[in-house]
């Protein structure tokens, strides 16, 4: 099994750029997460979806756009970039399950500038 | 607006010195607490997820416990080793949706 994949590793936007981040993961989880970490601060919930065509809001959402046409993807789409939006992107998924743990990918650099 | 809290920010100890962090968590309706490991440069793996009050798990030298009623959950380390270097997570899972509302994490840092 490859886990969570994520590409690209880094990448660099202008601002008003827009791109997708990719997620691919192939455990069969039901649930996908978006997440991203600013120094200091953990993490934080960008969107999360619990199954294909279903998603949801996570506590910073805004300039974010998600959508989960199968079990496996899980692509996050960013439009007009920002340099708040500069972080490390983080995918994430896991079992249904309250006490399944969540499997990581490797992350995103993104820069924007 | 759920917050959880991790305490300290930053440790620094030497090897061999054994150590304890605190996660602090609002404790109605909660269902599980993870703690997450998260080595630089790598991505958060997970240690613990504990969801009973007095839950007690081990994973060799670290260890943590949960307490539901108070809304905390510590974790130790024994016997540092330099490997241990790395920030860990906890984070608290409040409805069955899934969603984790993370701390800010502990950066432990242990000199050889």
């Amino acid at each position: 099994n490859a886990g969570v994949t994520q590409t690209p590793k880094f990448r660099i936007l202008k601002i008003g750029q827009s791109m997708t981040l990719q997620c691919t993961q192939d455990m069969n989880h039901n649930y996908m997460y978006w997440y991203r970490q600013d120094p200091g601060m953990g993490l934080k919930l960008i969107y999360y979806s619990v199954g294909a065509g279903i998603t949801d809001k996570g506590e910073v959402p805004n300039g974010y756009n998600v959508s989960r046409s199968t079990t496996e993807d899980f692509p996050l789409r960013l439009e007009l970039a920002a340099p708040s939006q500069t972080s490390v992107y983080f995918c994430a998924s896991s079992y249904p399950e309250q006490s399944s743990e969540q499997y990581f990918g490797p992350g995103t650099r993104l820069t924007v500038t | 607006i759920l917050n959880v809290e991790q305490s300290p920010q930053s440790l620094h100890v030497q090897e061999g010195d054994s150590t304890n962090f605190t996660c602090s968590f609002p404790s109605s309706n909660f269902y599980a607490l993870h703690w997450y490991r998260w080595e630089t440069a790598k991505s958060p793996e997970a240690l613990f997820v504990m969801t009973l009050n007095g839950d007690e798990k081990k994973k060799g030298r670290i260890s943590a416990t949960l307490n539901t009623k108070e809304g905390y959950s510590y974790l130790y380390i024994k016997g540092s080793q330099p490997e241990d270097s790395a920030t860990y997570l906890c984070a608290s899972h409040y409805n069955q949706g899934g969603k984790l509302i993370f701390g800010q994490g502990t950066e432990l840092s242990v000199k050889p």
